[in-house]
């Protein structure tokens, strides 16, 4: 099993709809989970944090599931804009090493 | 603020000839990642710094070397390249593992 699994897609879905991505991790005691976002041909950005609390940011929610050892984004009312790959990240044991799953692919047309 | 900034953007070499990727952060960042991005794979982890004067493998650092001489500045270098080193290659910087910022990458091809 991979560290970390991603779903690549690709997610093809209209303006407006709503959409969700999982992405498993295989260690157990990582604490801290992230969602970056890479446009094509550019550097991975920062989406969002994800706490054991979820987090919420206007139209993205990120959750975590310890049990399940998964970790989700949702985008509500989807952009054109939000077209990109997102990537999860979960810690590696021992924090600093961080490990990026591939990537999900996500195409929103008009 | 520049952020990570990556040079050189784009370079072709041939295979066997040698060259260093430089990566520069000014947020005072203790960490510091090389990274290589192949089509279809995840971001693979060459090597990293905890900070000035010390770096440690990752997970793909065979054919790879990298220096910290300085906090803000974090060198990968190729030796004798080879046509499988052909990728893009991130740098990126954090505060004490938590969000990494990313240099804009360098496309590298070796002939």
């Amino acid at each position: 099993r991979k560290e970390v699994e991603q779903d690549p897609g690709p997610f093809n879905v209209p303006e407006g709809a709503t959409v969700a991505f999982n992405c498993t991790y295989s260690n157990s005691a990582s604490q801290s989970f992230f969602w970056y976002r890479q446009d094509c041909r550019k550097e991975p950005k920062l989406l969002m944090s994800v706490y054991s609390s979820g987090n919420e940011d206007g139209r993205f929610t990120a959750q975590l599931n310890r049990a399940s050892q998964y970790i989700s984004l949702l985008i509500r009312d989807s952009k054109l804009s939000d077209s990109a790959t997102y990537l999860c990240v979960a810690p590696r044991a021992g924090g600093f090493k961080t490990i990026f799953g591939a990537g999900t692919r996500l195409f929103v047309k008009a | 603020n520049a952020g990570v900034t990556q040079t050189p953007k784009f370079r072709v070499l041939k295979t066997g000839q040698s060259m260093t990727l430089l990566c520069a952060q000014d947020m005072n960042h203790e960490y510091m990642y090389w990274y290589r991005q192949d089509p279809g794979m995840g971001l693979r982890l060459i090597h990293y710094s905890v900070g000035e004067g010390t770096t440690a493998k990752g997970e793909v650092p065979d054919g790879y070397n990298v220096s910290r001489l300085k906090k803000q500045n974090f060198l990968l270098g190729l030796e004798s390249a080879a046509p499988s080193q052909t990728s893009v290659y991130f740098c990126a910087s954090s505060k004490l593992g938590n969000e990494q910022f990313f240099g804009p990458g360098t496309r590298l091809t070796v002939l």
